[in-house]
């Protein structure tokens, strides 16, 4: 079965300064990966996808996701942090092949806390 | 990408009764899936709603206690059913296209039991 690891319940940034969220997946093959993020009181926005080759993602709002393959890693970053970011993050993995078993795993989720 | 409204937005019941949470899409879609999502928590898949069959629920989940319709290909329904505190959560209805496309949610049922 498919696992995400998100690194980091909470992560604490001034605004301004770099923001990275890690994420780690275990898939036998290369997967589709995506990064989501939920506002409060709302339900989960795509922030990106990774089902390609290409392997730096840029996504909404500034963010971007680089695939390492080696590394089993799709980190979520954004060079200057907004207040407008605070949120919580959620890495989810689901299977290349698709199928009538298309299922998104996500992580647990990073909440991301933005001081001025 | 496609709208996706759920009703209603959030709820407080009552132990015993069964709530129908509402997922209306504003184009036809292949794929409709029901998450939970606990306080504090990450998602969870309920089931994949399969439109003219049954509903695929994921272990740990059965058709007694979430049953699910989906009549046509822009809407369905969960019903939670004798709702109990442990069942207080935020329910999501997501969409895709199919399945090598990404899934977008509705806003989510935010449910409370007394």
């Amino acid at each position: 079965a498919q696992s995400v690891t998100q690194l980091g319940s909470h992560v604490s940034v001034s605004e301004g300064a770099l923001v990275l969220l890690r994420c780690n997946y275990s898939s036998s093959v290369p997967p589709y990966l995506f990064w989501y993020v939920q506002y409060p009181n709302q339900g989960l926005q795509l922030l990106l996808k990774y089902t390609s080759a290409a392997t730096l993602v840029k996504g909404i709002n500034g963010f971007e996701a680089e695939f390492k393959k080696s590394e089993t890693s799709f980190h979520l970053t954004k060079p200057s942090a907004h207040m407008s970011d605070a949120a919580e993050y959620f890495c989810a993995v689901s299977d290349r092949n698709g199928g009538s078993n298309y299922k998104l795993t996500f992580g647990k989720g990073t909440l991301l806390t933005v001081n001025p | 990408s496609a709208v996706i409204s759920q009703k209603p937005s959030r709820d407080i019941c009552q132990r015993g009764t069964s709530l129908t949470i509402q997922c209306q899409v504003d184009s036809q879609v292949t794929m409709m899936f029901w998450y939970r999502q606990q306080p504090g928590q990450s998602l969870t898949l309920i089931a994949t709603a399969n439109q003219g069959s049954e509903a695929t629920y994921e272990s740990g989940f059965v058709i007694d206690k979430f049953p699910i319709s989906r009549p046509n290909l822009t809407f369905s329904t969960l019903t939670v059913s004798n709702m109990s505190p442990e069942d207080s959560s935020i329910y999501l209805c997501s969409v895709a296209e199919d399945p090598y496309q990404p899934q977008h949610f509705g806003d989510g049922t935010r449910l409370s039991i007394l």
